[in-house]
């Protein structure tokens, strides 16, 4: 696609429930993020793919948040036991390549609210 | 840590006006890239503006211009001739240019919310 896609667009879970939101770079781009913006808040780091090294999870905020890229591409970030706190706008971005002068591409991110 | 300031969190501006936002930021380091994004409604951040701190010359883009103070480590965004489509979240970022180290996160702002008024 011409852009990042993510997916569900907004996702409505009770606590304690399990949620997989999902991230489709663009295509080409070999560094994906993945931020999370919480109400009245900037953008939060959680975690950065870079093609097939090690990712950088020193943003995760706690053991229940995970994510994986899979073939270098689509990545899934994944939530258990979702808490109320966790409920933000989960942005994921990819950038061309390793130069930080490379900008990030964000998708339109996914509303997550734990009721 | 390198941390990015936002102090307006609202400002706004008449239509075809000139504003202007403001972006402190701190850091040790003496190689890295400033960034302004803004984000409409529809939550999707878009690039505005980039600037490299080796660079002494502001960048601009169309309306969309930077005052970069090294020094002073402030970056503020001019938005000239105002338009209602300027309505947005805006957010100020630092990126580190050690490569080695790895920094190839954003750190971010709390972001400005900017009115135009017809």
């Amino acid at each position: 696609g011409a852009g990042v896609s993510q997916s569900p667009s907004n996702k409505v879970t009770e606590k304690g429930k399990d949620v997989e939101l999902r991230c489709d770079p663009i295509s080409g781009h070999t560094a994906l993020y993945w931020y999370r913006q919480s109400l009245g808040q900037g953008l939060e780091f959680l975690i950065y793919f870079q093609g097939n090294s090690a990712p950088d999870k020193s943003g995760l905020p706690s053991d229940r948040f995970s994510a994986e890229r899979t073939g270098g591409s689509v990545s899934t970030l994944t939530i258990q036991r979702t808490q109320q706190e966790d409920s933000a706008v989960y942005l994921c971005a990819s950038s061309l390549g390793t130069g930080t002068g490379s900008p990030l591409h964000f998708g339109n991110g996914t509303r997550l609210t734990v009721t | 840590a390198q941390t990015v300031t936002q102090s307006q969190p609202e400002m706004s501006v008449q239509e075809a006006e000139t504003v202007t936002l403001s972006c402190t930021y701190d850091t040790s380091e003496s190689d890295y890239y400033l960034f302004w994004y803004k984000q409409p409604p529809s939550r999707q951040m878009i690039l505005v503006i980039r600037q490299e701190a080796y660079k002494q010359q502001n960048a601009t883009e169309n309306r969309f211009s930077v005052n970069f103070q090294k020094a002073a480590k402030s970056f503020s965004l001019k938005i000239s001739d105002s338009q209602l489509g300027d309505a947005a979240m805006y957010f100020c970022a630092y990126r580190s240019g050690d490569t080695l180290a790895g920094s190839y996160q954003l750190t971010f702002g709390k972001g400005t919310k900017l009115s135009v008024i017809p």
